[in-house]
């Protein structure tokens, strides 16, 4: 595609179900990152790829949240047992040679 | 991750006041800095990038300086418009290009 896709744009879950958002980056970017906003909150790295591996996960609030890269490609941010507290936008950007671009992110709201 | 701040986290002020933001980033390691305003629902939509100490960029009402001696950036709106509102994001390239971290964030709000 022509940039980077976020699915889904928003998504509204019941406290304690898991959830998958996806990152679809950009075609040849080896560089993803997850990035959140909580409601009042500043922007919160979460985890970089490089290709398909993760140098860095120090981001992950705690161990219900994972990610995965396959292919080079896609990526999955999965939250297990959601809480009230994982309600944010999640960002999703890729990144090549000194130029980003970003997903719509997608808005999460636990209820 | 490397450590990029943002001053302050949260603004409010009048249509037609000017107004600055900070951001902070290490002075070792530099390939640039990007500004984005970033609305919600939105991606972040780029305003600058700037590369050289001492760089300052201008688009309309809107302009950034750059010191990476002493690692900061400002960024300056002059005469702020309700439409302005948005968060204000500093993204610090590193590693000659591969890599970049973002600061948190200003919010921005203009009361009409």
């Amino acid at each position: 595609g022509a940039g980077v896709s976020q699915s889904p744009s928003n998504k509204v879950t019941e406290k304690g179900k898991d959830v998958e958002l996806r990152c679809d980056p950009i075609s040849g970017h080896t560089a993803l990152y997850w990035y959140r906003q909580s409601l009042g909150q500043g922007l919160e790295f979460l985890i970089y790829f490089q290709g398909n591996s993760a140098p860095d996960k120090s981001g992950l609030p705690s161990d219900r949240f994972s990610a995965e890269r396959t292919g080079g490609s896609v990526s999955t941010l999965t939250i297990q047992r959601t809480q009230q507290e994982d309600s944010a936008v999640y960002l999703c950007a890729s990144s090549l040679r000194g130029e980003a671009f970003f997903g719509q992110g997608t808005r999460l709201t636990v209820v | 991750i490397l450590n990029v701040e943002q001053s302050p986290q949260s603004l409010h002020v009048q249509e037609g006041d000017s107004t600055n933001f900070t951001c902070s980033f290490p002075s070792s390691n530099f390939y640039a800095l990007h500004w984005y305003r970033w609305e919600t629902a939105k991606s972040p939509e780029a305003l600058f990038v700037m590369t050289l100490n001492g760089d300052e960029k201008k688009k309309g009402r809107i302009s950034a300086t750059l010191n990476t001696k002493e690692g900061y950036s400002y960024l300056y709106i002059k005469g702020s418009q309700p439409e302005d509102s948005a968060t204000y994001l500093c993204a610090f390239w590193w590693n000659y290009g591969q890599n970049f971290v973002f600061g948190p964030g200003t919010r921005l709000s203009v009361l009409p």
